[in-house]
């Protein structure tokens, strides 16, 4: 099993403030990281996909960051909104599979 | 715009009963996938496939567990002999090559 960790598990931003955090993965074997938005009632939406060190990736207000050596991807949100609440999952793909973390669940109070 | 549909939405069945769990992929997807979440949990992967054939799967899909691609469309998940831990959401998805997984909108399947 491999082990993606995603911190903080859940976090409160007031709308307009920025945020980060963060997904962890092994080093070994990389070969894509994925980040995907996923809703209450709705199905993961994909976010970004990641594969060369040093990789960033923006999707309006929303960035991510890639460290293939150390094993870290962050995911920014710049100007949060309340559309922006919603649980943020990484993956880890080493071949066929992905392997998700958690998640960062962000809610953005008005 | 395409999108994996999966049905039924929920399914509830009586432990030990078989159940299957339909899902379409997007037509020009060659990978398949099949995912749950346990209330509270992470997503958990359970079984990948590529080229009429398992490519790979987790401890969770154990003998109970099956999978089929019958027509070239559907792709379907079999719990031959549920088990109150089944119960979870089960997500579809699908990717052409090694992009993104577009995923569809889950099963929710109740074990009693």
């Amino acid at each position: 099993i491999l082990n993606v960790e995603q911190s903080p598990q859940s976090l409160h931003v007031q709308e307009g403030d920025s945020t980060n955090f963060t997904c962890s993965f092994p080093s070994s074997n990389f070969y894509a990281l994925h980040w995907y938005r996923w809703e209450t009632a709705k199905s993961p939406e994909a976010l970004f996909v990641m594969t060369l060190n040093g990789d960033e990736k923006k999707k309006g207000r929303i960035s991510a960051t890639l460290n293939t050596k150390e094993g870290y991807s962050y995911l920014y949100i710049k100007g949060s909104q309340p559309e922006d609440s919603a649980t943020y999952l990484c993956a880890f793909s080493d071949d066929y599979k992905l392997s998700f973390g958690a998640g960062t669940t962000v809610t953005v109070r008005a | 715009e395409p999108e994996v549909t999966q049905t039924p939405s929920h399914q509830v069945t009586q432990m030990g009963q078989e159940v299957i769990l339909r899902c379409v992929p997007i037509s020009n997807h060659l990978y398949f996938y099949w995912y749950r979440q346990i209330l509270g949990q992470k997503v958990e992967f359970l079984v990948s496939f590529y080229n009429n054939e398992i490519s790979e799967k987790s401890e969770i899909f154990d003998d109970q567990f099956s999978v089929e691609r019958p027509d070239g469309s559907n792709f379907t998940l079999k719990i031959r002999s549920t088990k109150l831990e089944d119960s979870a959401m089960y997500f579809c998805a699908s990717r052409m090559g090694q992009g993104s997984l577009f995923f569809g909108s889950g099963t929710q399947l109740s074990v009693l």
